[in-house]
Parts: structure tokens; C-alpha cells; sequence
């Protein structure tokens, strides 16, 4: 099946910093999703990205899909961006395949 | 719109009992699914629903039913729970297509078995 690669597995930031989370996968899809989970264990959407350039705030994603990758940009940095980040792809099955995450903290 | 709601938020069991988790969505999304996620771990899929009265197998299915009798709901049972089944678990549901579309989780529910 696919395999689905997040880098770096934690990332520790201070506070205003920026940041970039990598997602690569291993074989053709159809969709992508990035995910954060907070520390009180909630998913909350951040992009629905299968191909293309998004941007909400201080967040933006690209996903280039015939390169088999997706980008996650934090700008700005604040506590409240602490958490795990998640990409899931779907490999035109009916379900995701979720990446392992990258762990973020934020610094005050 | 409540979206994608989970009862119950919180279980303990002991090995061997049985429990039913509900998961209800009030978006008219064709599409179901039940994760479980472990410590420091993604999510694994257990079982899905393309629609009502069908459901389908994920990666993780052993010790697991479910059941989509409605649309809006969708049940998972553990008929014999076992240790190995501590885990959170997350419902969500989309929308059809050709493709799966945009998921929407639900808030969790810890279970623990002792």
C-alpha cells in the first residue's frame, strides 16, 4: 500500500518563528489533507489540498502531486500552534492513509 | 450544525466486556469511518460505510463490528475487548464522489482496558 512520510518527526520553535513540515508519499493520489491535533487530543481541519496552493492566516500548503509531495507553512509561530501535524492522502481508495505527524511545540 | 459528534467521551472496560461506541453526523455525508489512533501514532482505519446499510473493512478490523443502519449514524462494537485495544478513537464522515473528499472528525473517544 502507500506509504506516507512526514519530516522532521518533532520540531521545537520559539515563538514568532516560521516554519515548513514535509509530507511525502509514495505513490499516485487524488487528494490530501493536512491535519493539527491539539494537546487536548481534537483533529482540526487545516487544508483539503490535493494539488495547488492554499493560504488561511498564518498557514499556507502546497501540494505538488506529480512530485509526490505537500508543504505546510507555519508563519509567525505562536503557542497555540503546538500539537502534531498530520497529512493523509488517499490513494483513489475510499479511505486515508494517514502519516506518522510532526510534533510541534512552540516556545513562549 | 453539531457535525460529527461521539458518545460515549470517555470509557474504561475490563477484558472481556463488551461496549457499543455511537457516532452521529448531521451533514448528510454519504461516507463513514472509525479510527483508532495509539500513543504517539497516526490514525489506522477499522471499518467504513459508503452508505447506509453497507459497511467495509480498513486496515485494522479484527475485534471490531460496526453497523449503518441509519445514514446519520455509525456504530462500532467490541464484542470481547482486550488490552490491546486501548486506543482513542476518532469517527468521521465526507461526502461522496469518485474520490474521498474532504474529512470531518469527530472529538474522540478514550478507551481504556484493563
Amino acid at each position: 500500500g502507500i506509504q506516507v512520510e512526514q519530516s522532521p518527526p518533532d520540531l521545537i520553535l520559539q515563538e514568532g518563528a516560521n516554519s515548513t513540515l514535509r509530507c511525502n508519499f509514495s505513490d499516485s493520489v487524488n487528494n490530501l489533507q493536512w491535519f493539527h491535533q491539539n494537546p487536548w487530543g481534537q483533529l482540526i481541519n487545516l487544508f483539503y489540498i490535493p494539488s495547488g496552493t492554499k493560504q488561511n492566516g498564518r498557514l499556507s500548503a502546497t501540494t505538488v502531486a506529480t512530485e509526490r509531495y505537500s508543504l505546510l507553512y507555519i508563519s509567525s509561530s505562536q503557542t497555540t500552534d503546538s500539537g502534531v501535524y498530520f497529512c493523509a492522502v488517499d490513494n483513489y481508495g475510499q479511505n486515508f492513509v494517514f502519516g506518522p505527524g510532526t510534533r510541534l511545540s512552540v516556545l513562549p | 450544525n453539531a457535525g460529527v459528534t461521539q458518545t460515549p467521551k470517555f470509557r474504561v472496560l475490563k477484558t472481556g466486556q463488551s461496549m457499543t461506541l455511537l457516532c452521529a453526523q448531521d451533514m448528510n455525508h454519504e461516507y463513514m469511518y472509525w479510527y483508532r489512533q495509539d500513543p504517539g501514532m497516526g490514525l489506522r482505519l477499522i471499518h467504513y460505510s459508503v452508505g447506509e446499510g453497507t459497511t467495509a473493512k480498513g486496515e485494522v478490523p479484527d475485534g471490531y463490528n460496526v453497523s449503518r443502519l441509519k445514514k446519520q449514524n455509525f456504530l462500532l462494537g467490541l464484542e470481547s475487548a482486550a488490552p490491546s485495544q486501548t486506543s482513542v478513537y476518532f469517527c468521521a464522515s465526507s461526502p461522496p464522489g469518485l474520490a474521498v473528499n474532504e474529512q470531518f472528525f469527530g472529538p474522540g473517544t478514550r478507551l481504556t482496558v484493563l
